[in-house]
Formats: C-alpha cells, structure tokens, sequence
C-alpha cells in the first residue's frame, strides 16, 4: 500500500524567498512520484515527476525536487518565489510495478506568497 | 493539442436524483480515471478505465458508476445523490506504454465538474 504526508497544511513565503514543500510517502514496492499544483477552481496541473534514473528532478516554472530513498522524501523547491507560484500543491505516488493509473495522493500545501 | 475536456463545469442538483458526467480524453490516450476532492477528504481515487474495461475502484459506494466507450470518453454516474456528494470530480487520462512493470506514465487532469448536491 502507498501513502503520502505532506508537512504543513499552509507555507507562507515572501516574494523572492526559497520555496520548500515537504513531502514523505510511504510505498511497500519502488514507487512514482509526482507534484502537481492546482490554482482555484482548476484541475491538477503536473509540476514534475520522478520514475526511474536522475533524483534530482527540474520541473516546469522553476521548481525542482529531490527523491531521497533512505529518508523516503521527495521534497519540492524553489530558489526564489514568485507572487504566481500562490496555488496549492499535492504530491502523489503511484506503484511503480502496476499499470494502474491510481495516484495516491497527499492532503495538500497551501502555498501564499506575499510581496 | 486538446486537453482533457469535462463537462459540464458545474452541476447542481437535488438530494435523491442521480447525475452523469463526462469526459473526453487527449486523444490518443487510452486510459481514464476519475478522482473526487472534497476539503474533508481530500484527493480519492474513484476508478480507472483502460480500452473500456475497469481495472481499478477505489473505496466508495455502488452509487458511483463509470463506463468508457471505444472511443476512450468516459462518463462516471452517482446515483441517489447525498448532500456528501458535493465535490470537484476530476478526470485524468493517460497514454499507456504497454503493461506492467514499468507501464505507469503521467496523468493529464481536467478543469474538473464541481457538483453541488442541495
């Protein structure tokens, strides 16, 4: 079974400050793993994900993240915080031996950004 | 190149009656799964579709139905809907690259259908 805990319902940032999403899952069997973002009443959009190869993983708008086995994290970063970048992240993981398209996902960080 | 499409964007309806909703996947991709998001629950897995059969459910009720159809759309159905059942309900499609292992690859979300049970 997979799970998922995201660190911090809320991350309130200044513009222009490190960004720093926490995320641990829990998987019995190597697992994918992703970050999405979602802005108000919208879907999911994919920031970045981590399949096989390269732990470091650059995404789109800036973001990267780290997959780190022995600390099971896959943590999502950004340098410098943009006002746009306000929006609520999930992580999610899915098993990587199944083709089964069901994510698992984490409950959430409320990403706000002030000037 | 489309995205996903789900119609309608907004629903409301009536404790007691049932509801479909729709969704039209980026061409080319063969499977469909269905998320529910609520505040209190968060992000859950309905079920998944792959070449018009289930492969997957996850913890909810009989109420909650899904079908696909050879040209990948996909319609998920509540019936005898609850005042718990309002909620965003997202459709993801993906482009399957051969079965298991390794046959997982990313899912592209709709815009969602925010149901509103009165």
């Amino acid at each position: 079974a997979q799970s998922v805990t995201q660190l911090g319902s809320h991350v309130s940032v200044s513009e222009g400050a490190l960004v720093l999403l926490r995320c641990n899952y829990s998987s019995s069997v190597p697992p994918y793993l992703f970050w999405y973002v979602q802005y108000p009443n919208q879907g999911l959009q994919l920031l970045l994900k981590y399949t096989t190869g390269a732990t470091l993983v650059k995404g789109i708008n800036g973001f990267e993240a780290e997959f780190k086995k022995s600390e099971t994290s896959f943590h999502l970063t950004k340098p410098s915080a943009h006002m746009s970048d306000a929006a609520e992240y999930f992580c999610a993981v899915s098993p990587m031996n199944t083709g089964f398209q069901k994510l698992v996902f984490g409950t959430g960080t409320r990403l706000l950004v002030s000037p | 190149k489309a995205g996903v499409t789900q119609t309608p964007r907004y629903l409301i309806k009536t404790r007691g009656q049932q509801v479909t909703l729709s969704c039209s996947p980026i061409s080319g991709h063969r499977s469909v799964s269905w998320y529910q998001q609520t505040p209190g629950q968060g992000l859950q897995f309905l079920f998944e579709y792959f070449s018009e059969t289930q492969r997957n459910k996850g913890n909810f009720p009989g109420r909650f139905s899904g079908r696909q159809f050879s040209n990948s759309r996909s319609e998920m159905n509540v019936s005898t809907l609850e005042l718990g059942d309002s909620a965003l309900y997202l459709c993801a499609s993906s482009q399957k690259s051969g079965t298991f292992p390794g046959g997982n690859t990313e899912a592209f979300f709709g815009q969602g259908t925010r149901l509103t049970v009165v």
